[in-house]
């Protein structure tokens, strides 16, 4: 069975700039999270999808992030303008309804 | 996240036995987890355990919970260093999952 599979997996922009993360969940899998980890810190929550509906982005900055999962399968997660503060790996999780959690390598994001 | 605390470092010699301790907050959680990072991989479940146990053995691999303290510990036995990572605690509660901000442990010959 493929994993979650991420891309790109590193990303070097710099401040104001805008970046866009590729996530494709686990086949079959119709709940979809985007978290993000901080170096030094665990993965915090940014989105859950079920299917290609929103459960829960209350930790989303939404003045600069955006993320959708239109036929929900593949999910894109967007940073408009990105700030310092935004460089951390974002990982992308799946799973069956609300079960087991598989994690995909991550994408990791430096912002100059 | 500040919901779930552990200790940031763990140093270990091989063949010794780990024992990483995580708190939570959340006396709704429903299950509690151990995941294993490695050096720029992702998440890796290892093993969870249901709130209504207060045990579970899984090869080398123990989780003790005790929900009245709400702390859970996960003990490696025989810690090799193929264990070398960092291991985050987490709960879920109203379906959500919180992490722990992860504990390094370091294996030394």
């Amino acid at each position: 069975e493929a994993g979650v599979a991420q891309s790109p997996r590193y990303k070097i922009i710099e401040k104001r700039q805008s970046v866009a993360f590729w996530c494709n969940p686990i086949s079959g899998h119709a709940t979809l999270y985007w978290y993000q980890q901080i170096l030094g810190q665990g993965p915090k929550l940014l989105i859950q999808f079920q299917n290609n509906g929103v459960v829960d982005d209350s930790q989303l900055p939404k003045d600069r992030f955006s993320a959708e999962r239109l036929k929900g399968v593949d999910s894109t997660l967007k940073i408009q303008p990105a700030k310092l503060e935004d460089s951390a790996v974002y990982l992308c999780a799946s799973s069956r309804n609300t079960g087991e959690l598989f994690f995909g390598e991550g994408s990791r994001l430096t912002v100059l | 996240g500040e919901d779930v605390e552990q200790s940031l470092f763990l140093s270990v010699r091989e063949g010794d036995s780990s024992v990483i301790n995580c708190t939570y907050t959340d006396s709704s959680s429903t299950y509690l987890y151990w995941y294993k990072q490695e050096p720029g991989a992702g998440l890796q479940l290892l093993t969870y355990i249901f709130s209504n146990m207060d045990m579970k053995q899984d090869q080398r691999l123990t989780v003790l919970l005790n929900k009245k303290d709400k702390h859970l510990s996960l003990r490696i036995a025989d810690t090799q260093t193929g264990d070398s990572a960092i291991y985050f605690c987490a709960e879920k509660a109203d379906y959500k999952l919180s992490f722990g901000a992860g504990t390094t442990v370091t294996v030394r010959a």
